[in-house]
């Protein structure tokens, strides 16, 4: 099992330039989440979904886009790359039943670095 | 504002010594305390969770105490070992909806020497 992929590990854009982060599980959970992390900060909620079809915002939304055509994808888009979005980006996903708390599994990150 | 407020940033600790690490909340309505490891160049995992309707809840040399009407809980690493050193962070969510998100601590490094 590979449990949650993220792709790239390691990027730097400049400042304006697009990407999408790629998020991927095996598990087939149906929630599944984006978080950025910054130093002394903990981790922030950017997006989330779920279900395939339906994403809502977190915390830190704005800059940022997400889509979640199956079960498996969650990729994150940022449209026009600015500083203040060099972080390290977690996905994360889980299975919850109807009032079940169940833990989220976390991908290796994504280490961003807009210059 | 920070949902779940975490404290020391940075603990050291000799090998075989007690880290605590607290956390503190202020939402009545959360009812999920998980607590994530971290370790550097991975993602969080989950270390241990508790519900407040128990005061503590141990596994192994991690046992997470709960003080409902303080509002507070805290991880508690007994015989800390050098494998132990990562950072954690407290979380809290509301079980009751259904979006389930967490709200992160800011996290502590612990830094267990030989």
């Amino acid at each position: 099992n590979a449990g949650v992929t993220q792709t790239p590990k390691f990027r730097i854009l400049k400042i304006g330039q697009s990407m999408t982060l790629q998020c991927t599980q095996d598990m087939n959970h149906n929630y599944m989440y984006w978080y950025r992390q910054d130093p002394g900060m903990g981790l922030k909620l950017i997006y989330y979904s779920v279900g395939a079809g339906i994403t809502d915002k977190g915390e830190v939304p704005n800059g940022y886009n997400v889509s979640r055509s199956t079960t498996e994808d969650f990729p994150l888009r940022l449209e026009l790359a600015a500083p203040s979005q060099t972080s390290v980006y977690f996905c994360a996903s889980s299975y919850l039943g109807q009032g079940a708390n169940q833990p989220q599994h976390f991908g290796d990150g994504t280490r961003l670095s807009i210059l | 504002q920070q949902q779940v407020k975490q404290s020391p940033q940075s603990l050291i600790v000799q090998k075989g010594g007690i880290s605590i690490i607290n956390c503190a909340y202020e939402n009545t309505a959360f009812d999920y305390f998980p607590w994530y490891q971290q370790f550097p160049g991975k993602g969080p995992a989950l270390l241990i969770a508790i519900r407040p309707d128990v005061s503590e809840k141990k596994e192994g040399r991690f046992t997470i105490s709960f003080n409902k009407s303080a509002k507070q809980f805290s991880l508690h690493i007994m015989d800390s070992q050098p494998g132990d050193s990562a950072t954690y962070f407290c979380a809290a969510s509301m079980g009751g909806r259904r979006d389930y998100k967490l709200s992160f601590g800011a996290g502590t490094t612990v830094t267990v020497r030989a």
